[in-house]
């Protein structure tokens, strides 16, 4: 299809061990937005890409986390060392200035990636 | 911290009209009013905006205050399918990426 896709959709960890989730946009959108949600709370911002602007990494709760985008597509966000309190699930969206009457704020979301740190 | 303020949760009827409110007296005279909605194991979904006047889309309309302070999303018939988690959210539009900061939201229930 042609939304913003992201895998794995579940992953179950062992507290202390790296991990690895990805996003993959909507094609030639050039903004891409990392957030979280953890059990019972709203979405928390982590992470924003927009074009070769610098990110903005505001959001991210500890230097455990970094997230890349290659190549103005794919993301991957990285937490390193994983402990309880990361499980969540974690958010993926893209948006693009597109036309007159769309904007960036207009932002399409992926499914999730659920994030369970035993 | 969520520039909005919104009921916990509301319950509507099938085929009723449901109204969301939401407060945001803080607003700025260049921020939108932006409304998500949260399906159960889903990602957000966008719904509607807007800046002053109301607004209507095939999803919801929005009715905003003459003052800008509050705002309504209204669903004109609900289904059951409707039945999630609703986001006021305000932010700049046009200048960039800008990160949404969502609050707790409104748990919609729409009963059969």
């Amino acid at each position: 299809g042609a939304g913003v896709s992201q895998s794995p959709s579940n992953k179950v960890t062992e507290k202390g061990k790296d991990v690895e989730l990805r996003c993959d946009p909507i094609s030639g959108h050039t903004a891409l937005y990392w957030y979280r949600q953890s059990l019972g709370q709203g979405l928390e911002f982590l992470i924003y890409f927009q074009g070769n602007s610098a990110p903005d990494k505001s959001g991210l709760p500890s230097d455990r986390f970094s997230a890349e985008r290659t190549g103005g597509s794919v993301s991957t966000l990285t937490i390193q060392r994983t402990q309880q309190e990361d499980s969540a699930v974690y958010l993926c969206a893209s948006s693009s200035r597109g036309g007159f009457e769309s904007s960036y704020n207009e932002q399409f979301f992926g499914p999730g990636t659920r994030l369970t740190v035993l | 911290d969520a520039k909005t303020t919104q009921p916990t949760s509301m319950d509507c009827a099938e085929g009723r009209a449901a109204n969301l409110p939401c407060n945001h007296s803080t607003i700025s005279g260049n921020e939108y009013v932006y409304w998500y909605r949260q399906i159960h194991s889903q990602g957000p979904q966008y719904i509607i905006h807007g800046l002053k006047n109301n607004e209507t889309n095939e999803m919801a309309s929005l009715i905003i205050t003459e003052d800008r302070k509050s705002s309504t999303l209204i669903l004109p018939h609900a289904t059951l399918r409707d039945t999630a988690v609703y986001y006021c959210i305000v932010s700049l539009r046009g200048q960039g990426a800008q990160k949404l900061v969502f609050g707790q939201g409104t748990r919609l229930t729409i009963n059969p």
